[in-house]
């Protein structure tokens, strides 16, 4: 089955400061990529998703990059803000399917 | 849109009692998961539904778990008998058609078993 890994475990950065959180992916056949942010207690919510057919895609501060040889992709905020603070969660979906597999979390934490 | 409602938010329970967790989903969707989030073992698949059939439920951990979808708009996600071990959050999840589509989530049940 499809195997997630995720990194780092925990970031912390300086108010402003941009934080790169990266995944890999084991199945070549997945093809839909997203992230989660899920603060303390709360619900997973998506903040933002890429399909294999695009290499990167951007919303605001929030960016995502896919290399589908590498079978990587990466999670960028920019410009980041004591708000963005929480745990993110990338996931893959082989095509096909409807089963996301999740990475096991980045607890981010923006320091003022 | 009311978004994945799930019920109770909290559930204390002793040993042994049978959970009932309980996951209305958006209306119009027609997948549901069911989701369980441990710090051991992250956010683990239990079981998805489609049209209220159960497509791939490999990771119900155990028979004590069982789940049903007798409508679309109702799911339950049962454990008989409960042991501490099982004490989790369980989050629902819904998304509409079989493209590359978001799961939205529910606001979970967070389950102690004593």
């Amino acid at each position: 089955g499809e195997n997630v890994e995720q990194h780092p475990s925990t970031l912390s950065v300086q108010e402003g400061d941009s934080a790169v959180i990266k995944c890999t992916y084991s199945d070549s056949a997945s093809n839909y990529f997203p992230w989660y942010k899920q603060e303390l207690g709360k619900r997973p919510q998506l903040i933002i998703d890429i399909r294999s057919n695009v290499g990167e895609k951007k919303d605001q501060r929030i960016a995502v990059t896919l290399n589908k040889t590498a079978k990587h992709f990466s999670l960028h905020i920019t410009e980041t803000q004591p708000e963005d603070s929480a745990v993110y969660f990338c996931a893959a979906k082989r095509g096909g399917g409807n089963k996301l597999t999740f990475g096991t979390g980045t607890q981010l934490k923006v320091e003022l | 849109d009311a978004g994945v409602i799930q019920s109770p938010r909290h559930e204390v329970t002793e040993m042994g009692q049978e959970v009932t967790l309980r996951c209305k989903p958006i209306s119009g969707h027609d997948y549901l998961f069911w989701y369980r989030q441990t710090m051991m073992r992250g956010l683990e698949l239990l079981i998805y539904f489609n049209n209220n059939v159960p497509i791939d439920d490999s990771g119900m951990p155990e028979d004590r778990f069982s789940a049903k979808m007798p409508n679309a708009s109702f799911s339950t996600l049962k454990i008989q008998p409960s042991e501490p071990r099982d004490s989790a959050v369980y989050f629902c999840a819904s998304s509409y058609g079989s493209g590359n589509q978001p799961q939205h989530f529910g606001d979970g049940t967070r389950l102690s078993i004593l």
